[in-house]
C-alpha cells in the first residue's frame, strides 16, 4: 500500500514564526503536492513538484515556499506564519503524470497560527 | 479555467438507501479526468473512483458508481445501499491537461450523513 505521512497531525505556531511541514512517501513517487483545505472552499493547490529539485506554483502560492531535496520528501515552508494561514494542510503524491488517477493523500496537518 | 461545482453542502439519507452526490464541471480541455474522494472525520482523503473523459463506460468500484454525462458536464457519484460508515465529506475533483498547475481542482464538498 502507498503510504504518505505528514510530520504532525496538529501544530500551533505564533505569528511571524517560520514553520516547516514535512511530507514523506514510501512508494518512489515522482510527483508530490501540497494543498490547503478550508471550510466552504474545498482543497486548493499551493505547490507541487514533478521530481527532485523541481517545484511549480499552484493556485495559491503566496506566503509559502517548498523544498524537494530527496524524492521521498516534500516540505512546505511558511517563512513568516500569519493567522490567515491557519488551515488544514494536506500532502499528496502520485507515481507520475501518466498515473493521474492514483493520487494518494496523507492524513493532514491542522495548523493554528495565533 | 476549470471549475468544479458541488451544489449540495449537506445531505441526510436513511441507511440502505441509494445516494446521489452532484458534481458539475467546466473545462475547455477535451482531455480531463474526474475524481471522487471521501474524507471521514479523521481527515484523510480517500480515493473512491475515477472517470477519464474518453472512457466509454461509466466507472464503477464496488458500491460506488460515477454517472458521467459528458454533454451536461456532469459527474455525479452514486452510492448504492448506503451504510453508516459512509457518513463523511465527499469531494469531486478534476484534472485536465492544460497548462498551469498540475494538481487537482476540487469542489467545495458535500457533507453526507447517513441516519439509522
Amino acid at each position: 500500500d502507498v503510504k504518505v505521512t505528514q510530520s504532525s497531525r496538529y501544530l500551533v505556531k505564533r505569528t511571524g514564526e517560520k514553520v516547516f511541514l514535512e511530507c514523506v512517501q514510501d512508494m518512489d513517487h515522482e510527483n508530490m503536492f501540497w494543498y490547503r483545505q478550508d471550510p466552504g472552499l474545498g482543497l486548493r493547490l499551493i505547490y507541487f513538484s514533478y521530481d527532485v529539485k523541481m517545484k511549480e506554483k499552484g493556485d495559491i502560492p503566496e506566503g509559502y515556499s517548498v523544498s524537494r531535496e530527496k524524492k521521498e520528501r516534500f516540505s512546505l515552508i511558511l517563512e513568516s506564519a500569519s493567522t490567515n494561514q491557519t488551515s488544514m494542510y494536506l500532502c499528496a503524491s502520485r507515481k507520475n503524470r501518466d498515473r493521474i488517477h492514483e493520487q494518494y493523500f496523507g492524513p493532514g496537518t491542522r495548523l493554528t497560527v495565533t | 479555467a476549470q471549475k468544479i461545482t458541488q451544489t449540495q453542502p449537506g445531505m441526510f439519507v436513511q441507511e440502505k438507501e441509494a445516494v446521489t452526490l452532484d458534481c458539475t464541471y467546466d473545462t475547455s480541455d477535451p482531455s480531463y479526468g474526474l475524481f471522487w474522494y471521501k474524507q471521514p472525520s479523521s481527515g484523510e482523503m480517500i480515493f473512491l473512483i475515477y472517470q477519464g473523459s474518453y472512457d466509454q463506460q461509466n466507472a464503477t468500484e464496488g458500491r460506488y458508481s460515477l454517472n458521467f454525462q459528458k454533454a451536461r458536464k456532469s459527474a455525479n457519484l452514486v452510492i448504492s445501499a448506503s451504510q453508516l460508515g459512509d457518513s463523511a465529506m465527499y469531494f469531486c475533483a478534476m484534472r485536465d491537461s492544460g497548462g498551469g498547475a498540475d494538481g487537482l481542482t476540487f469542489g467545495k464538498g458535500t457533507h453526507l450523513i447517513i441516519q439509522p
